[in-house]
């Protein structure tokens, strides 16, 4: 059974940084593609991060570029989020995915998601 | 203001068909396949629809999903309480930026 947990979210003030992680279990972590995907209070989704099988191909959405960067460690079947210069409107319920194919492109698509983390970004 | 354009809500009584539209552009939906995801209330998004009108399995027949041009429509007949949810389409966008899109989402209610 296909498993992700994230975790590392919590209340930070803006400007500061944080770094989520999401473990993966119940499948070869390191034959697929991950993604990151948010969704504000009361809102829809929205696509974040992802990053293929290899790390080798990786893309951000303008909201966020120049200020997350994305990874992971096959070896520990782990993905990350650093986020720094964070905003109020960087506040939402952050999920980690899980792709059917092992690159990040058009061939692939979300088909698991984790219960998500929660990040508030106020002073 | 999301890139791929869902009616806010959708209503039907139990048995009816509903369906949810999802248009785009001719850079994500036009030339790309196009996904749905169910979202229970307080639960995370779960892969409805894949490849335009694909069902993973365990997902209801009464669930389908077609494409032409630029839109696409998720169709639910014979309507469930259970079935009242968020539903949101996805496309991947071959813009310079390069990522998923989703639309705005579907708030079904089951009269």
């Amino acid at each position: 059974e296909v498993q992700l947990v994230e975790s590392g979210g919590g209340l930070v003030q803006p400007g500061r940084s944080l770094r989520l992680s999401c473990a993966a279990s119940g499948f070869t972590f390191d034959d697929y593609a991950m993604h990151w995907v948010r969704q504000a209070p009361g809102k829809g989704l929205e696509w974040v991060s992802g990053i293929s099988w290899n790390s080798g191909s990786i893309g951000y959405a303008d909201s966020v570029k120049g200020r997350f960067t994305i990874s992971r460690d096959n070896a520990k079947n782990s993905l990350y989020l650093q986020m720094n210069s964070l905003r109020a409107e960087d506040t939402a319920l952050y999920y980690c995915a899980k792709d059917k194919a092992y690159y990040y492109d058009s061939s692939g698509y979300c088909d698991y998601w984790g219960q998500g983390t929660l990040v508030t970004v106020s002073s | 203001q999301s890139v791929l354009t869902q009616p806010p809500s959708a209503s039907g009584t139990p048995g009816q068909r509903v369906t949810i539209s999802c248009s785009g552009s001719s850079s994500n939906i036009g030339s790309n396949y196009v996904y749905w995801y169910q979202q229970l209330p307080g639960t995370a998004p779960k892969l409805l629809i894949y490849r335009n009108n694909q069902r993973p399995s365990g997902v209801p027949d009464r669930f389908s999903g077609s494409k032409s041009g630029t839109s696409a429509s998720l169709a639910i007949s014979g309507l469930r309480s259970e079935d009242e949810a968020d539903y949101y389409c996805a496309a991947w966008d071959d813009s310079l930026s390069g990522n998923w899109v989703f639309g705005g989402g579907t708030k079904l209610t089951v009269l």
